[in-house]
């Protein structure tokens, strides 16, 4: 039974460029959260996808957006990378309405360097 | 909001010792907790869940207690190896069904 895959597992760009994350969940999850997690800190939330809408957001610009597509997996997108955005990029995926009973699963994340 | 602190940040300790790694939440209103073991870099392995009903989880030579009233919760690692070095984080889950993350507790096992 495979877990959460994140795709790709390193990404290098340029500041004021765009990226995409990739996640997809563990077998019989629908809801998908992304985190980041800078350097020396703990993972912080950046939203929560369930059934293809973002349920709640964490303290995160609009340039971070998403989507969740009706295979539960999801992507995350930043739009004019800053230094700043450099970090693990992490996604957790719970199965709804029993996700608080069950805990939460987390992928190996994305290492995002900005240049 | 809630807040989240581990005691202690860093920890350097011999193989076979046994070890307390303590978590601290500010809002007690929690559904569960989870312990996650990260390796450098890697992501998150979930270790413990303890759910609020309950007041301790045991795996093998992990042990981990909650005390919900007091916003506390308790890893307990038995007769350490150098294989358990890594970060151990902390994440109660509330109203919101989000986990919350501490900073973690660095964790040096040396042989």
């Amino acid at each position: 039974d495979a877990g959460v895959t994140q795709s790709p597992t390193h990404l290098i760009k340029t500041r004021g460029q765009q990226v995409t994350l990739r996640c997809s969940p563990k077998s019989g999850h629908d809801t998908v959260s992304w985190y980041q997690q800078a350097l020396g800190q703990g993972p912080q939330f950046i939203f929560q996808y369930y059934e293809e809408e973002e349920r709640q957001r964490g303290n995160f610009p609009d340039r971070f957006s998403g989507h969740q597509f009706p295979n539960y997996s999801s992507e995350l997108n930043v739009n004019a990378l800053l230094l700043g955005d450099s970090a693990l990029y992490l996604c957790a995926s719970s199965p709804e309405g029993v996700g608080s009973y069950y805990g939460y699963t987390f992928g190996s994340g994305t290492r995002l360097t900005v240049v | 909001k809630q807040e989240v602190t581990q005691i202690p940040a860093a920890l350097s300790v011999p193989e076979g010792e046994n070890l307390v790694l303590n978590c601290s939440f500010t809002d007690s209103a929690i559904y569960n907790l989870q312990w996650f073991r990260q390796d450098p870099g890697k992501g998150l392995t979930s270790l413990l869940l303890i759910q609020s009903s309950q007041r301790e989880q045991t795996s093998g030579r992990l042990n981990a207690s909650l005390d919900k009233s007091s916003g506390r919760s308790t890893l307990y690692i038995a007769a350490s190896q150098p294989g358990d070095s890594a970060t151990y984080l902390c994440a109660p889950t509330g109203g919101s069904y989000i986990p919350t993350f501490g900073r973690g507790t660095s964790l040096i096992v040396h042989p």
